[in-house]
């Protein structure tokens, strides 16, 4: 088993530029999450996916949308990016939405110039 | 507001030595703590949960405390090693399934080193 998969691993982006950031589990999870993480602010949630079909703000969405594409697979867009986006985004999931692990991909890299 | 915090400067141990890394919370009635090792340039891992009814968790050398009168969990590592140094995060998560803010919410951190 992979795991919790991201691509990519890195990307530099120029302001206004969009892209996707994918992610894939296989472990048959339910709920799927992203997350940022910024020095000394710690692991923020942006939007999660409490079960397939279904998906919810987080503490920070702005900027942000999401597609629960499967239940395999949950991807995070920025539509025009922003230098303050510059971040590691962090893809996770989990067999529910409460009181379980949650199990973290590798990361993805935005530099946003 | 909800706030969770870990000590942000970096605790340096000897190697041996019992590592005590702490977590308090206000405004928060977790039901459940959690903690996670993150190594850098790699996504958190979870090492241990304890629920609000359980006073202590143990696994090999790790144990965690969790006193919801006092607000606090203290996460310990026995018998360091080198191997041990990595970043440790608490993650509270809420009593009430809600909106976005109780979902499980992350401390900052709090970064381990063990020397040999």
């Amino acid at each position: 088993n992979a795991g919790v998969t991201q691509t990519p691993k890195f990307q530099v982006l120029k302001t206004g530029q969009s892209m996707t950031l994918q992610c894939a589990q296989d472990m048959n999870h339910n709920s799927m999450y992203w997350y940022r993480q910024d020095p000394g602010m710690g692991l923020r949630l942006i939007y999660y996916s409490a079960s397939e079909g279904t998906t919810d703000k987080g503490e920070v969405p702005n900027g942000y949308n999401v597609s629960r594409l499967n239940k395999r697979e949950f991807s995070l867009r920025l539509e025009s990016a922003a230098p303050s986006q510059t971040s590691v985004y962090f893809c996770a999931s989990s067999v529910e939405p409460r009181g379980q692990t949650q199990y973290f991909g590798p990361g993805t890299r935005l530099l946003v110039l | 507001s909800q706030k969770i915090e870990q000590n942000s400067e970096a605790l340096n141990i000897q190697e041996g030595k019992t590592a005590t890394l702490t977590c308090n919370y206000t405004n928060y009635s977790p039901a459940y703590l959690q903690w996670y090792r993150q190594d850098p340039g790699r996504g958190p891992v979870f090492l241990l949960l304890i629920r609000e009814n359980e006073k202590e968790k143990r696994k090999e050398r790790l144990k965690v405390t969790f006193d919801t009168t006092l607000k606090q969990s203290l996460f310990h590592i026995t018998a360091s090693q080198p191997a041990d140094s990595a970043t440790y995060l608490c993650a509270l998560d809420p009593r009430l399934l809600g909106d976005a803010g109780n979902m499980l919410t992350f401390g900052g951190g709090t970064r381990l080193m063990v020397k040999p």
